[in-house]
């Protein structure tokens, strides 16, 4: 079945640019999504890219995807300590209805 | 975008009792979803809430269990059933706007401890 890959956690410094990798199974996937989640609260949609584009940029977020390889990558420039949070990267076709597939999340710490 | 209200924000449940969570979404949306996310994992399906008629389940979920009502465009409940410490998790639920592009959006959650 689909799946979607990311690792767990990664650290970086305040001031520094994080980079969150993901990898995807489906090639029918029409929309991939970058959400984050705090502490005890929902998922925040911070942004997706349509499968027919390569590159979305959106202030500190730019997006980057490799179709060809079923990549997915997410770059936070000026991270900052706010930036701390779990960033799960998802998938959605319409194969059989639409359906959305998760990653299991990257736990991002940022130190001071 | 869409704002979606979800009640309660948490509780603390019996085992062997019930709880009914609201999701109210200001907006008409095109789908809407129930997820649950187990302390430290991703999400789960749930079901798809369909509007006015019975909700999908995804496999090892089942209506007993988490019924689910839809019954307009905006506004779904789910219910757990027959409580156990098992069910502790963060419910969400979801939407899907659809007018120019089907992009997903989530409400805050309800975070469920069952003693």
């Amino acid at each position: 079945g689909e799946d979607v890959e990311q690792s767990l956690f990664l650290s970086v410094r305040e001031g520094d640019s994080s980079v969150i990798n993901c990898t995807y199974t489906d090639s029918s996937s029409t929309y991939l999504y970058w959400y984050k989640q705090e502490p005890g609260a929902g998922l925040q949609l911070l942004t997706y890219i349509f499968s027919n584009m390569d590159m979305k940029q959106d202030q500190r977020l730019t997006v980057l995807l490799n179709k060809k390889d079923k990549h997915l990558s997410l770059r936070i420039a000026d991270t900052q300590t706010g930036d701390s949070a779990i960033y799960f990267c998802a998938e959605s076709n319409y194969t059989g209805g639409f359906k959305t597939i998760f990653g299991a999340g990257t736990r991002l710490f940022v130190k001071a | 975008s869409a704002v979606i209200s979800q009640k309660p924000s948490r509780d603390i449940c019996q085992r062997g009792t019930s709880l009914t969570i609201q999701c109210q979404v200001d907006s008409q949306v095109t789908m809407m979803f129930w997820y649950r996310q187990q302390p430290g994992q991703s999400l789960t399906l749930i079901a798809t809430a369909n509007q006015g008629s019975e909700a999908t389940y995804e496999s090892g979920f089942v209506i007993d269990k988490f019924p689910i009502s839809r019954p307009n465009l905006t506004f779904s409940t789910l219910t757990v059933s027959n409580m156990s410490p098992e069910d502790s998790s963060i419910y969400l639920c979801s939407v899907v706007i659809g007018q120019v592009r089907d992009i997903q959006y989530f409400g805050a959650g309800t975070r469920l401890s069952v003693l």
